[in-house]
């Protein structure tokens, strides 16, 4: 089955500063990759997703990009904010699949 | 408001006793799923559920049980099969059971076994 690993597992920012979290998969079959942002005590909310189709995709300060041949992905926060600290969640799936593959999440902290 | 409600927010349990956490949603999703957060783990596939009355297990089924006789509706029994049950629980729902599309999560139940 699909292996997704995420990196860093917790990173520390300046207010201001940008975020990189990246992502590897296994099945160069998947082409969906969603993020997601969990706050404290909450469930998980998509912030931002790519398809297989695209190399990039922006909203705002956040950035997605894909690497398919690397099999890769990243997510970009430009000029960070307090309220981006939260943890992360990268994911792939299969159009065609049913159930989403998740990596082990990045702790993210933005210092004022 | 649209959305998937998970109760109670806080569960304790006794070893050796089965417990069941509920999750609705009135999005009229068809899939609905169970995932399981450890810290430093992410999340792990509980159950799943595309249809009504049709779930099948997902990576770590063992020590649980799911019904869904409702389109609204997925609970989740973690029985005294579980060893570790201690953990965050979150269920998800999404418009069809298949990927390339966004899974709306409830808030979680965390279980604490005592």
């Amino acid at each position: 089955g699909e292996n997704v690993e995420q990196h860093p597992s917790t990173l520390s920012v300046q207010e201001g500063d940008s975020a990189v979290i990246k992502c590897t998969y296994s099945d160069s079959a998947s082409n969906y990759f969603p993020w997601y942002k969990q706050e404290l005590g909450k469930g998980p909310q998509l912030i931002i997703d790519i398809r297989s189709n695209v190399g990039e995709k922006k909203d705002q300060r956040i950035a997605v990009t894909l690497n398919k041949t690397a099999k890769h992905f990243s997510l970009h926060i430009t000029e960070t904010q307090p309220e981006d600290s939260a943890v992360y969640f990268c994911a792939a799936s299969l159009a065609a699949g049913n159930q989403f593959y998740f990596g082990t999440g990045t702790s993210l902290t933005v210092i004022p | 408001d649209g959305g998937i409600t998970q109760s109670p927010k806080y569960l304790f349990r006794k070893e050796g006793q089965n417990v069941t956490l509920s999750c609705e949603q009135n999005l009229n999703h068809d899939a609905m799923y169970w995932y399981r957060q450890d810290p430093g783990q992410g999340l792990r596939l509980i159950y799943y559920s595309q249809i009504v009355n049709d779930f099948q297990k997902g990576d770590i089924a063992e020590g649980y049980s799911v019904s869904r006789e409702k389109k609204e509706s997925f609970p989740l029994t973690v029985t005294s099969a579980q060893k570790n049950p201690t953990a965050f629980y979150l269920c998800a729902s999404t418009t069809q059971g298949l990927g390339e599309t966004e899974a709306f999560f409830g808030q979680g139940t965390r279980l604490t076994v005592v």
